[in-house]
Parts: C-alpha cells; sequence; structure tokens
C-alpha cells in the first residue's frame, strides 16, 4: 500500500524568503509522486509530477521538487516566495506497477506568506 | 480551455434530506473521480468511473451514498439521508485513458456541502 505524510500542517514564510514543503512516502513498489496546489473554494491544480525520469522536477510558477529514494521524500521548493503562493498544497502518491490508478493524497500543508 | 464543471458550488441541507452533486467532465475524459475533502484534510477518493462502469467504490458509504454514470459522460453523486457529518467538500476530477496513472486529473471547483 502506498501513503504520503505531509510534516507540517502549516507553513509561514515572508516574501522573497525560501518555501520548503515536506513531503515522505511510502511505497511497497517504485512510486509516482506528484504535488498538487489548492486556492481557498477552488479544486487542486497540479504543480509538477515524479513518474521515474529525472530526480529533480520542475513545475509551474517557480516551484521545483527532488525525488530522495534513499530518504524517501519528494519535498517541494521555490526559491523565492511570492504573496500569490498562499494555498494549500497536497503531497500525492501511487504504485508505479498498481494494476489501480488511484492517487492517495496527504493531509496537506497550509502555506502563509508574510508581507 | 477545457474545465470540470461542477454544480451546485454551494449546499445547505438539514440532516435526514437528500441531496446531489452533479459533474461534467472534460469532453472525451474516460475516467471520473469523486473525492470528499473535509476541512482540514486531503481528499479522500469515493468513488471511481471508468467510461459508465465502476472501477473502485470501497471507500464509498453504500447505506446513504449512491453515485452513477449512466452514458459515460457526466455523473451523480447522491446523498440519502444527509448527516452531520457527511458537510464536507465534494471534489470530481477527470483524466484521459485509463490504466496505471501517470498524468494529472483535472480537478473541478467542487461543492461545498454544510449539512445543519
Amino acid at each position: 500500500a502506498q501513503s504520503v505524510t505531509q510534516l507540517g500542517s502549516h507553513v509561514s514564510v515572508s516574501e522573497g524568503a525560501l518555501v520548503l514543503l515536506r513531503c515522505n512516502y511510502s511505497s511497497s513498489v517504485p512510486p509516482y509522486l506528484f504535488w498538487y496546489v489548492q486556492y481557498p473554494n477552488q479544486g487542486l491544480q497540479l504543480l509538477l509530477k515524479y513518474t521515474s525520469a529525472a530526480t529533480l522536477v520542475k513545475g509551474i510558477n517557480g516551484f521545483e521538487a527532488e525525488f530522495k529514494k534513499s530518504e524517501t521524500s519528494f519535498h517541494l521548493t521555490k526559491p523565492s516566495a511570492h504573496m500569490s503562493d498562499a494555498a494549500e498544497y497536497f503531497c500525492a502518491v501511487i504504485g508505479a506497477r498498481s494494476s489501480a490508478s488511484k492517487i492517495i493524497f496527504g493531509s496537506g500543508t497550509r502555506l502563509s506568506i508574510r508581507p | 480551455e477545457a474545465e470540470v464543471a461542477q454544480s451546485p458550488r454551494y449546499k445547505i441541507t438539514e440532516k435526514s434530506q437528500a441531496v446531489a452533486f452533479w459533474c461534467d467532465p472534460i469532453s472525451g475524459h474516460a475516467t471520473l473521480y469523486w473525492y470528499r475533502q473535509i476541512l482540514g484534510q486531503g481528499p479522500e477518493l469515493l468513488v471511481q468511473f471508468q467510461d459508465e462502469s465502476v472501477v473502485d467504490d470501497s471507500q464509498l458509504p453504500k447505506d446513504r451514498f449512491s453515485a452513477e454514470r449512466l452514458k459515460g459522460v457526466d455523473s451523480t453523486l447522491k446523498i440519502q439521508p444527509a448527516e452531520l457529518g457527511d458537510s464536507a467538500m465534494y471534489l470530481c476530477a477527470s483524466r484521459e485513458g485509463q490504466g496505471i496513472l501517470t498524468g494529472e486529473l483535472f480537478f473541478g471547483e467542487g461543492s461545498r456541502l454544510t449539512v445543519l
């Protein structure tokens, strides 16, 4: 079975500071990993995905994530936070060789940006 | 730009009443999902359709919840009777193709349910 754990339900950074949102996964098979963003009262939007190609994945809005198998991590980073980055971020996983196509979401991290 | 349409956006109902949510996925998307998102938590899969067939409804409380996708296009999720614990955002998502998921899910804006 697959699962993800997001460390920190709420992260607050200053505008222009580094953003780091942590995600650790558990999977019995090589995983595919995703980060989604959710703005207030909206659905989720894909930021980036890892599907066993390059371990450093670049996404939209300047975000990137690095797959580290040894640490079972897929942390999301952005060098310089912008006010518009304030949102809820969800890490998600699916087993790459699973016959199912069910994506499992973490509990989310709310990112706040201080002026 | 093609979008997943959901209605209603907001629904307030009293417990024991019936409620229904509608979803129209992006045209051509064979796979459709209904997720429930309780405030402060991640989305939890309720039911997955491949065309008109249910692929996974293991987390759907079948005593009160039902879902259908009769013609393999739009879908309806029904709750009867509603309970206080059903208050949540109900999200619909769709994707192209079938099989192992490698691409993205496209989400609608959701239907927020409040049960009084």
